[in-house]
């Protein structure tokens, strides 16, 4: 057990629908990234935030935003959902903010129908 | 073209074997490489890191590095049936910049010890 918790563990959505993922990172971490697993595009980074702040961006979609809070849980919406939308969501945390260790949650399977 | 290129196998080998993963890479800011373990339905876990080009030995397991050929591997002596898992090789440059703390992340190897 990683100590990265994440929620739901699973979310099946229709086309066109919102949800938001939510993650617990480890005690003592400062830093959030976002990930998004695919069979056909493997484990993509989407966003970064350190201490509530944005700190790197990867090809997240406009349709996809993330923020996160003073109690250092981080949120990821995603809107407009698509068929492709479809994946596993990773949380991953680290105490500092360029960390090339990063403690990876259990992950969230999002399927889009 | 993807930044990192990593052979998503499969690759079935005999319990006792030694394994070779490999990776390649594009992008010559990538300073830091890193080998992630990926069990069936949990998150990936870092197996082991090295720092520019050299060798790391950790146990079972060896990380090479070879910055001038833009080429990873990591060797599993001895393996197991619970080594079992998919793979992943990770890269980052240094921090700062746009990139800060982001992995690139290979496709990952799936990788089955038979006993």
């Amino acid at each position: 057990d990683s100590g990265v918790t994440q929620t739901p563990k699973h979310l099946i959505t229709a086309t066109g629908q919102r949800v938001t993922l939510r993650c617990s990172p480890r005690s003592g971490d400062l830093s959030v990234y976002w990930y998004q697993q695919s069979l056909d595009q493997g484990l993509q980074f989407l966003i970064q935030y350190y201490n509530g702040e944005e700190r790197a961006k990867g090809n997240i979609l406009e349709r996809f935003s993330a923020q996160q809070f003073p109690d250092l849980h981080s949120e990821l919406n995603l809107s407009s959902l698509e068929l492709g939308d479809s994946a596993l969501y990773f949380c991953a945390s680290s105490e500092y903010g360029a960390s090339y260790e990063q403690y990876f949650g259990p992950g969230t399977r999002l399927t889009v129908t | 073209q993807k930044e990192v290129e990593q052979d998503p196998g499969p690759l079935s080998v005999p319990e006792g074997a030694i394994v070779s993963l490999n990776c390649t890479y594009s992008n010559s800011a990538f300073q830091y490489f890193m080998w992630y373990r990926q069990y069936s339905r949990k998150g990936p876990e870092l197996l082991m890191y090295t720092y520019s080009s050299g060798n790391k030995e950790d146990g079972r397991f060896t990380a090479q590095v070879d910055k001038s050929s833009k080429y990873i591997s990591l060797f599993i002596r001895d393996s197991q049936p619970s080594d079992s898992a998919t793979y992943l090789c990770a890269m980052r440059g240094y921090a700062g910049g746009t990139s800060y703390g982001k992995l690139t992340f290979g496709q990952g190897t799936i990788l089955t010890v038979h006993p």
